[in-house]
């Protein structure tokens, strides 16, 4: 099965700055990469879908980029909100799996 | 607005059967033409993708649980379930049904979520 593999494991950063999250697959999975939002207590929350594609509510300064093996996702000017747990989840091969997270925590 | 919720006993002994159904409202489980499914997160693995079935009751399943595991639907009432027999503490997590986003079988994103269940097993 496909390891993805999240780096950096924690990103301390100030509300404003911009943050750079990077997802790694061990095989190709072309465009086949989901962002998720997960906060304490509650589930995750589809933020891109397909690499670059923005899911619905999301606001403007999520980005998603990458194809093939290596995927971005970009959130500028962070807002107080945005400090959570981020996962990457593939879906270009069986089964779909998930990277282990980034956490994005407040500096 | 779809929502979904899940329902089921929070602690289960080793050996045993573990039983999960997952509520959704706000829409019909057999009108919308996606698959439903259940994700599992627990510290040691993380997420982890269960298995997935449609209204018709074709089924897909992670090879890492399928023998262990079946998930069936009960569209009278507008809720899935899940079954995992010979549960052990590694089956110790928190468990999420959610909505496929795209119409194709699994594998597939997730969207929306419900909020989750802690299951935990131990004698």
């Amino acid at each position: 099965e496909i390891v993805l593999t999240q780096s950096p494991a924690t990103l301390s950063l100030s509300p404003g700055e911009r943050a750079t999250l990077s997802c790694r697959a061990n095989q190709t999975i072309s465009h086949f990469l989901a962002w998720y939002q997960q906060k304490p207590g509650q589930a995750p929350r589809l933020v891109i879908y397909d690499a670059s594609n923005r899911a619905t509510g999301i606001p403007a300064r999520f980005s998603g980029s990458g194809s093939g093996t290596d995927f971005t996702l970009t959130i500028s000017n962070i807002e107080p909100e945005d400090f959570a747990v981020y996962y990457c989840h593939q879906r270009g091969a069986w089964p779909g799996t998930f990277g282990h997270g980034t956490r994005l925590d407040i500096k | 607005q779809l929502q979904l919720q899940e329902s089921g006993p929070g602690l289960v002994k080793p050996s045993e059967t573990m039983s999960l159904t997952c509520s959704v409202s706000g829409g019909s489980i057999s009108s919308s033409g996606h698959y439903w499914g259940w994700v599992r997160q627990s510290p040691g693995k993380g997420l982890e993708w269960i298995g997935s079935i449609y209204y018709t009751g074709i089924t897909y399943f992670n090879p890492s649980l399928k023998s262990r595991v079946s998930i069936s639907i009960d569209t009278s009432k507008n809720q899935f379930s899940l079954t995992v027999r010979s549960v052990t503490a590694a089956d110790t997590a928190t468990y999420f049904c959610a909505r496929d986003v795209f119409l194709p079988p699994p594998p597939n994103y997730f969207d929306p979520w419900g909020q989750g269940t802690l299951v935990i097993v131990s004698s």
